[in-house]
Formats: C-alpha cells, structure tokens, sequence
C-alpha cells in the first residue's frame, strides 16, 4: 500500500512567480486536501477536492487554486507569490466517509525570496 | 465554528518519565479527535483519534488519549517517553470523518536523557 507522495520536496521561488506542487494520494482514497503549515504553526487548511471538485475552502484568497485528477492526484497552484507564502505545503488523502482519517505526505517546503 | 487550544508551547521532560499534552477544544456540534505527531523535517503522523465509543483511546508508540466531553478537553498521555518521543505534537478536530481538520499550534515535546 503506497502512502502520499508530494513533489517537489523543496523549492525556492522569487516574489511575483507561479508555482505548481503536486501530490499522489494513498491508494483507494478519493479526497484530497492542502495545508500550509508556516514555521513554528499548526497546519491551515486550504482546499479540500473531491471528484475532481472544490469540496471545501479555508481562508486562502483566490491566487490559491488546485487541480484533482481521474486517478486523484492533485495540484496546488499559487500565483503571484508572496514573501508569506514561504511555508510547508502538506497534502492529505482519505475517503469520503474516512472512517480511518487522514494520511499526510511529507510535504513541499516552499521558501519565496 | 471549531477551534483547538494546545495549553502549553513546549514540554520538556526526562527520559522514562510520564508526560501529558494538554489539548481543549471548542465547537457547538459533535466532534472527532486526533492527535498528530510530526518528527523533524517531515509531514504528520496519526498517533490516534476518538470517533465514538470508549472515551479512553489508544494509539501507535505507546500513546494514549481521554475523550472528556464535560470539560471539552482530549489530553495526550504516555506512562514512559523515549528519546525518540522528541517531536512537534499536534491536537486536532473534525466535525466528520471527511471535512477539513482544524489544527492546534502544537506542543514541541523534549525528552531529556
């Protein structure tokens, strides 16, 4: 059984630009959900896809957008990257009726400069 | 809305001893409970979660946890910590098995040889 995968493990970016993270969810899960994690804080919720569909946002302003696939992996997409954004992106899958709750990859560490 | 109060930043204690991270939550609907733990430069671990049931629930590395709904509290107890214990820990609500968890700020726990 494969866990969540997230790529890239690390990326630095420069204020203005775009970025695209991706993440592979654990086998037989449907639902995917974004956290940004700044340092030394407790993980935010961003978004949460289900079928492919917005299923669930956080306080995230719009330049934050994702992506679920067929097979449900799933993007996040930032623009306009801000010095803030700096943070730990951590992806979470799990079933619609997650009894078993969530599985957490070991997440992107994205630095803005 | 659903918030979590993690009481205390940092616990420090000696190794083999007990320890408890103290954890209140705050909503107006039912509830699950988790505690997550997350070592040095990776993504987070379930240890444990309370869905229904038996309000004593025990997790993965000898952790273990106490539902108390008068006093809206999910305290995380070990009887023995080791070295290894040394982590960030994480106390977090849902109000469904599939819905975005809220997260704590997180209590660094120390173990001191």
């Amino acid at each position: 059984e494969t866990g969540v995968t997230q790529s890239p493990t690390h990326l630095i970016k420069t204020r203005g630009q775009q970025v695209t993270l991706r993440c592979s969810s654990q086998s037989g899960h449907n639902t995917v959900s974004w956290y940004q994690q700044a340092l030394g804080q407790g993980p935010q919720f961003i978004f949460q896809y289900y079928r492919e569909e917005e299923n669930g946002r956080g306080n995230f302003p719009p330049r934050f957008s994702g992506l679920q696939f067929p097979n449900y992996s799933s993007e996040l997409n930032v623009n306009a990257l801000e010095l803030d954004d700096s943070a730990l992106y951590l992806c979470a899958s799990s079933l619609v009726s997650g009894y078993y709750g969530y599985t957490f990859g070991s997440g992107t560490r994205l630095t803005v400069v | 809305a659903q918030s979590v109060t993690q009481l205390d930043s940092q616990v420090p204690v000696f190794e083999e001893a007990p320890v408890e991270l103290r954890c209140n939550y705050s909503s107006s609907v039912s509830v699950y409970l988790f505690w997550y733990v997350q070592y040095p430069n990776q993504g987070l671990q379930l240890l444990l979660k309370y869905l229904s049931g038996s309000t004593l629930v025990k997790g993965i590395n000898g952790f273990e946890a106490e539902f108390n709904k008068s006093q809206t509290s999910f305290h995380l107890r070990k009887p023995s910590v080791h070295i290894s214990d040394t982590a960030e820990y994480f106390c977090a609500v849902s109000v469904s098995s599939a819905s975005k968890i809220i997260f704590g700020s997180g209590t660094r726990l120390s173990i001191r040889p």
